[in-house]
């Protein structure tokens, strides 16, 4: 039982490049989501989705693009990566809304990402 | 908006007891409470929905008063294992599935 599968897990980039990071789950859950952690600064939403074909954006959405096409995979598209997009990146996953009991958000492992 | 974390860091010693606050601005539908030890992903602890419910985890427990849109994680008998960053997540009511974290309390158990 895999869970969340982040790749890669360490990633550098040079400026203005592009690239996808890579989030699956094997737990049929309905809810995904993407955070950026920096220090003194936690968790913030990129993205998030309650299911495939429906995407939102979070707190901080812009360089960021993302899709649903499966209830599987989520992944997150940098369209011309900049330094202040260096982070860890974590992918979330979820039973079903988070207003439930049934809902504890089961996380990636975390993709480091430095741009240059 | 993010929710509000306090405080920012706190060292125990094995045994103590500790409170994390968390606030928000807005009316909530549901608190998260996450840990994370350095260099992992963070880790469910345990959810609170409207009603002021209080959960339990280990020694571990949270309260959420509705009106204060104010949530408190309760660290009993602390153990060296509690060591690690607590954030609150929080999901404003009208932004269903919005999950917004704090920036998190450090916690320090020492011997």
């Amino acid at each position: 039982n895999a869970g969340v599968t982040q790749t890669p897990k360490f990633q550098v980039l040079k400026t203005g490049q592009s690239m996808t990071l890579q989030c699956a789950q094997d737990m049929n859950h309905e809810y995904m989501s993407w955070y950026r952690q920096d220090p003194g600064m936690g968790l913030r939403l990129i993205h998030y989705s309650v299911g495939a074909g429906i995407t939102d954006q979070g707190e901080v959405p812009n360089g960021y693009n993302v899709s649903r096409s499966t209830t599987e995979d989520f992944p997150l598209r940098l369209l011309s990566a900049a330094p202040s997009q260096t982070s860890v990146y974590f992918c979330a996953s979820s039973y079903q809304d988070v207003s439930s009991y049934n809902s504890p958000l089961h996380f990636g492992n975390g993709t480091r990402l430095t741009v240059t | 908006q993010q929710p509000v974390q306090s405080p920012q860091a706190v060292i125990l010693r094995e045994g103590e007891d500790a409170v994390i606050n968390c606030s928000s601005s807005k009316a909530l539908y549901s608190v998260h409470w996450y840990r994370q030890k350095h260099g992992e992903a963070p880790v469910f602890l345990m959810i609170l929905l409207k009603g002021g419910e209080q959960k339990g985890h280990e020694k571990i427990s949270a309260s959420f008063n509705e009106k204060k849109q104010q949530s408190s994680l309760y660290l009993t008998a602390s153990q060296l294992s509690y060591s690690g960053t607590y954030f609150c997540g929080t999901e404003p009511a009208g932004s269903w599935g919005k999950l917004q974290f704090g920036a998190g309390t450090q916690v320090v158990v020492t011997p």
